[in-house]
């Protein structure tokens, strides 16, 4: 059973093109995350969510939105994909208090 | 704001060596404090945490961390490296209610 799991593992995509990443959490966690992890293998979030509140990383472009249809899923959507968006994407989810559980990560290419 | 430093961008030992990896955090109080690490092509695993209690916490995999509030520290160290343990390794930082903040992270070489 997986804990965290997110799909695709790999996209591959055209600049302009809307895309969307799904995120889904086996373990009962009140909050999911959605990282960036750049070229320089630098983690950053994005954002943070429980069913109470999203906390959006100001720096992240509002081309990017977090989707939660339940506590258990945190999707991202992405609008007009743009080269600068080539990158890592990683969920996580933990419990107020604990560690955090990473999925294996989604490598999106824009070309 | 929180901020996690690893002085090491990298770092390499030859198999059998001692490991430590340096993390210096800056924040008001002590916040919850982690280890991850990241193999090629791989999400990030929990090696270890330290909440509160005794200061020398044990993770998996062998390794260890010390924390030391005087210097905001909370360095990882292993006794004997082994050819597996080439990855990259990143400190973390996590108080109530705020967000996890990661460190840039230190890539580990093993020599044969």
């Amino acid at each position: 059973d997986t804990a965290v799991s997110q799909t695709p593992k790999y996209l591959v995509t055209q600049m302009g093109n809307d895309k969307s990443i799904k995120c889904e959490q086996n373990l009962g966690h009140d909050t999911m995350y959605w990282y960036k992890q750049d070229s320089k293998k630098f983690l950053k979030i994005m954002f943070s969510y429980n069913n109470k509140e999203l906390i959006i990383n100001e720096t992240v472009p509002n081309r990017f939105s977090p989707k939660s249809p339940d506590k258990a899923h945190l999707n991202l959507h992405i609008n007009s994909l743009e080269l600068g968006d080539s990158a890592v994407y990683f969920c996580a989810s933990s419990l107020v208090e604990g560690e955090a559980f990473f999925g294996q990560g989604t490598r999106l290419t824009v070309v | 704001a929180q901020s996690v430093t690893q002085p090491d961008i990298h770092i390499t030992v030859s198999e059998g060596a001692s490991l430590e990896l340096r993390c210096n955090y800056s924040y008001g109080a002590t916040p919850y404090l982690f280890w991850y690490v990241q193999s090629p092509g791989q999400g990030l695993q929990l090696l270890l945490k330290y909440f509160s209690g005794d200061t020398l916490v044990q993770g998996i995999k062998g390794f260890e961390a010390e924390f030391k509030r005087s210097q905001s520290s909370f360095n990882l160290r292993k006794p004997s490296v082994h050819w597996s343990d080439a990855a990259e390794y990143f400190c973390a930082v996590e108080s109530y209610g705020q967000n996890f903040v990661f460190g840039p992270g230190t890539r580990l070489s093993v020599l044969p």
